[in-house]
């Protein structure tokens, strides 16, 4: 199984909603990746989850919280969003630690919109 | 910021040869240098890495200059469905992929 799989597909949600995105791959991969796209622009980094801890936190605000429940599962849990924050959310895996150069493999993303 | 720098777009003909070049002339020696693509509203997918020698496999092959400032991406025998924007990344250790903008290859009929 080469594939990482990201639910839901399409999600639109209110600015007092509470919603999660989930990513999962069965690669035996330990590091996880979220992501964020806007249209038009190159995938951004916004966490790297690696052995299951959080590594880095691009400076994300705190309405985006991770969590990685396990070494297969990776969730991106929205709170109080705002209209800017609609965009592809991208999931991605690699082998070793995530600071190693191993090449990512992405998930087809989730597509967030905020009203 | 990203590494690297690439034409914004490129058209090439069905059944051509693409050649997609890249500029990383501040790459490192512990540096690798990976190609990805993205078709339109996907997830990026992984096309191939090098470090200094040229690689080739399925999809494409990957040329990097002597002096490792630069590389090129080529797809044999380019179809419609090659059309996406192509990332070229440079990567070091303990370092994150930094996407640049791209290229964004036209493949014509």
């Amino acid at each position: 199984d080469t594939e990482v799989t990201q639910t839901p597909k399409h999600l639109v949600m209110g600015m007092t909603n509470k919603k999660s995105l989930k990513c999962e791959q069965h690669m035996g991969h330990r590091a996880m990746y979220w992501y964020k796209q806007k249209a038009k622009k190159p995938p951004e980094l916004m966490f790297v989850y690696s052995y299951e801890k959080l590594s880095i936190n691009e400076s994300v605000p705190s309405r985006f919280s991770p969590e990685c429940p396990n070494s297969s599962l990776l969730n991106l849990h929205l709170h109080a969003l705002q209209p800017e924050d609609s965009a592809l959310y991208l999931c991605a895996s690699s082998q070793g630690s995530g600071l190693e150069r191993n090449e990512q493999f992405f998930g087809p993303g989730t597509r967030l919109t905020v009203l | 910021d990203a590494k690297t720098t690439q034409p914004t777009s490129m058209d090439c003909a069905e059944g051509r040869a693409a050649n997609l070049p890249c500029n990383h002339s501040t790459i490192s020696g512990n540096e690798y240098v990976y190609w990805y693509r993205q078709i339109h509203s996907q997830g990026p997918q992984y096309i191939i890495h090098g470090l200094k020698n040229n690689e080739t496999n399925e999809m494409a092959s990957l040329i990097i200059t002597e002096d490792r400032k630069s590389s090129t991406l080529i797809l044999p025998h380019a179809t419609l469905r090659d059309t996406a924007v192509y990332y070229c990344i440079v990567q070091g250790y303990g370092q994150n992929f930094v996407f640049g903008p791209g290229t964004r290859l036209s493949v014509l009929p």
